[in-house]
């Protein structure tokens, strides 16, 4: 069972564009956001992360909006760039589980010039 | 460069063959933790250790083991190989517990079972 489901699978979007990833969660206990970007042949690296007490947070062309109430999370890469070509995962952790995060299944995401 | 150093890099084995993966955390940090990349399942947590300690087990098989050393580097051993054990396999380092969800991964091992 897919504890964090993401959206969409693939994503074209054109340079200056804003790139948009959804992401959905059931577990109320989780309490920690992240986002982690992939590029090939490379590990996932930590983008921009969010607690549930807040509903957006901003570092950036980078931004994550969080409704608590819909269990969503989305990421916006406003200005995208063919640089930022890449898989996204979101993310979720819940404290009483330490380190272990529960990953979405990515989003490639292509930015054409 | 996350710090996180694994090896090797790329491994092709037969099926029913053993073989260990090695991680070597960045300096400082004294979690490691395992996750599996595959098409089929995403990236999914196998385990986590702490100081040499094992804190946390997701969905790692029978068939796989770990541990870490008093040098705080880990081995991932998987045995008794099948070909859906081919994957891409991630290590992980944090400082502490991770309970902010930091984690630093290496560039995997890409693990092709034949």
């Amino acid at each position: 069972q897919q504890q964090v489901k993401q959206s969409p699978q693939s994503l074209i979007v054109q340079k200056g564009g804003i790139s948009i990833i959804n992401c959905a969660y059931e577990n109320t206990a989780f309490d920690y956001f992240p986002w982690y970007q992939q590029f090939p042949g490379k590990g996932p690296a930590l983008l921009i992360a969010i607690r549930p007490d807040v509903s957006e947070k901003k570092e950036g062309r980078f931004t994550i909006s969080f409704n608590k109430s819909a269990k969503q999370f989305s990421l916006h890469i406003m200005d995208s760039q063919p640089g930022d070509s890449a898989t996204y995962f979101c993310a979720a952790n819940r404290g009483s589980t330490l380190g272990r995060l529960y990953f979405g299944r990515g989003t490639q995401l292509t930015v054409w010039p | 460069d996350s710090g996180v150093t694994q090896t090797p890099k790329h491994l092709i084995t037969a099926t029913g063959q053993r073989v260990t993966l090695r991680c070597s955390p960045r300096s400082g940090d004294l979690s490691v933790y395992w996750y599996q990349q595959s098409l089929d399942q995403g990236l999914q947590f196998l385990i986590q250790y702490y100081n040499g300690e094992e804190r946390a087990k997701g969905n790692i098989l029978e068939r796989f083991s770990a541990q870490q050393f008093p040098d705080l580097h880990s081995e991932l051993n998987l045995s008794s190989l099948e070909l859906g054990d081919s994957a891409l396999y991630f290590c992980a380092s944090s400082v502490g517990t991770a309970n902010t969800g930091e984690l630093f991964f290496g560039e995997g091992s890409r693990l092709t079972v034949l």
